[in-house]
């Protein structure tokens, strides 16, 4: 019963370079998140795709892009990652509608 | 813009004291509610949920919170906080998608909670 999976668990870059997040969910959701932790400012929404073939912009989508790539994957790509972009990514799913978001176990990403 | 505010960033409470941790919202609707517990290095496991009636909720590990819309408030209380709650605890906000254009949960900054043998 594996919910929501994410790839890597931990990564670190140096500036310039780009890498994707991977985020799959086996609960048959039709809504995916991306999610940003920073200490203090909680988590903020970077892209959510509500159903797939759609996306959409969150709070923080500047530097990121996204695909969803069927019902079950939805990733994030950092094209030239900045140091400000060190933070703990979270991606999440959920039925859609006024239902609850389950998250993955999050990708620590360090920029160097 | 809808917003949500946890005013205490950290709480300390001695084990076996009662807990009660604020969350506030801004917005005019009715608003769906949950809060979240996070335990270092984990992602975020679902506490309760509001969506509409009964405003006092019960969640799992002995938390309750209560709606009161008047307030706009959502706070999380347990009477009787075990070492194993220690965490930080995120209130989190969804509205329908008429409202605002989206359909994401909007979170609060978090409270750290510690708890004192």
């Amino acid at each position: 019963n594996a919910g929501v999976t994410q790839t890597p668990k931990f990564q670190v870059l140096k500036t310039g370079q780009s890498m994707t997040l991977q985020c799959a969910q086996d609960m048959n959701h039709n809504s995916m998140y991306w999610y940003r932790q920073d200490p203090g400012m909680g988590l903020r929404l970077i892209y959510y795709s509500a159903s797939e073939g759609t996306t959409d912009k969150g709070e923080v989508p500047n530097g990121y892009n996204v695909s969803r790539l069927n019902k079950r994957e939805f990733s994030l790509r950092l094209e030239s990652a900045a140091p400000s972009q060190t933070s703990v990514y979270f991606c999440a799913s959920s039925l859609g509608g006024r239902t609850e978001a389950f998250f993955g176990q999050g990708t620590r990403l360090t920029v160097v | 813009a809808q917003s949500v505010t946890q005013p205490d960033i950290h709480i300390t409470v001695s084990e076996g004291a009662s807990l009660e941790l604020r969350c506030n919202y801004s917005y005019g609707a009715t608003p769906y509610l949950f809060w979240y517990v996070q335990s270092p290095g984990q992602g975020l496991q679902l506490l309760l949920k509001y969506f509409s009636g009964d405003t006092l909720v019960q969640g799992i590990k002995g938390f309750e919170a209560e709606f009161k819309r008047s307030q706009s408030s959502f706070n999380l209380r347990k009477p009787s906080v075990h070492w194993s709650d220690a965490a930080e605890y995120f209130c989190a906000v969804g509205w329908g998608f008429m409202d605002t254009g989206r359909r994401a949960l909007t979170f609060g900054s978090g409270t750290r909670l510690q708890v004192q043998p």
